[in-house]
């Protein structure tokens, strides 16, 4: 059974802090890695996406990629209190793209102001 | 944008009633998806789809069956709705080849309570 594990959390941290994001998958196969954003009684929205191993900033966040370790984190920097929602981290199982991705459970971020 | 809409967004049903859950999507993707979602449990595949007559059992297809007569139109359909079936579920969709980074793109989730 191939799987993506999350802390659930809640995660909390106070404005302005770094916001640290983990998860990691069973499938060494796999390569592609998402993580979702998904505001309370709103569906699962993509922030970022990353391929290889190393970092990948966009803005505020970056994701960081080790496939020797089954890793994948999210930083969310300057975090703010819209930042404040559960973020899903997806993997791609399969070598080739349009497959379903397999969600982890998610971790609950509070960033209080 | 990509458009993906789901009929409904809350629906309400009594225990046995047959149930149907539509989502059409406007940018011509070829694989269509249906998750649920539950507190603790995360977003579970039911089904998906790969083309216009095609499925696949996602990991939990029990209790639900799909239908995808025309390619931008995706439907879940509860046979004999039970209470363990009241969840949020969610459509995606994605194109593929060339133009597919893995990225799915959701609706806006449609809500069932089975009473």
């Amino acid at each position: 059974q191939k799987e993506v594990e999350q802390n659930s959390g809640p995660l909390s941290v106070p404005e302005g802090a770094i916001a640290s994001l983990n998860c990691t998958y069973s499938d060494r196969v796999s390569q592609s890695f998402f993580w979702y954003r998904q505001y309370s009684g709103k569906s699962p929205e993509l922030i970022m996406s990353i391929y290889s191993n190393g970092d990948k900033e966009d803005g505020r966040f970056t994701a960081q990629l080790n496939k020797a370790s089954q890793y994948v984190s999210l930083l969310i920097r300057d975090s703010q209190p819209s930042d404040s929602a559960t973020y899903l981290c997806a993997v791609n199982p399969m070598e080739q793209a349009g497959t379903a991705l397999i969600f982890g459970k998610g971790t609950t971020l509070s960033v209080s102001s | 944008d990509v458009k993906v809409t789901q009929s409904s967004r809350y629906l309400v049903k009594r225990t046995g009633e047959k149930v149907f859950l539509e989502c059409v999507q406007d940018m011509d993707h070829e694989n269509m998806f249906w998750y649920r979602q539950d507190p603790g449990l995360g977003l579970r595949l039911i089904y998906f789809s790969y083309d216009v007559k095609m499925k696949e059992k996602g990991d939990i297809p029990e209790g639900y069956s799909v239908s995808r007569e025309k390619k931008e139109r995706f439907s879940l359909i509860l046979e004999s709705a039970s209470t363990n079936q009241t969840s949020m579920y969610l459509c995606a969709s994605s194109p593929m080849g060339e133009l597919n980074t893995g990225e799915l793109f959701f609706g806006e989730g449609s809500r069932l309570t089975v009473l």
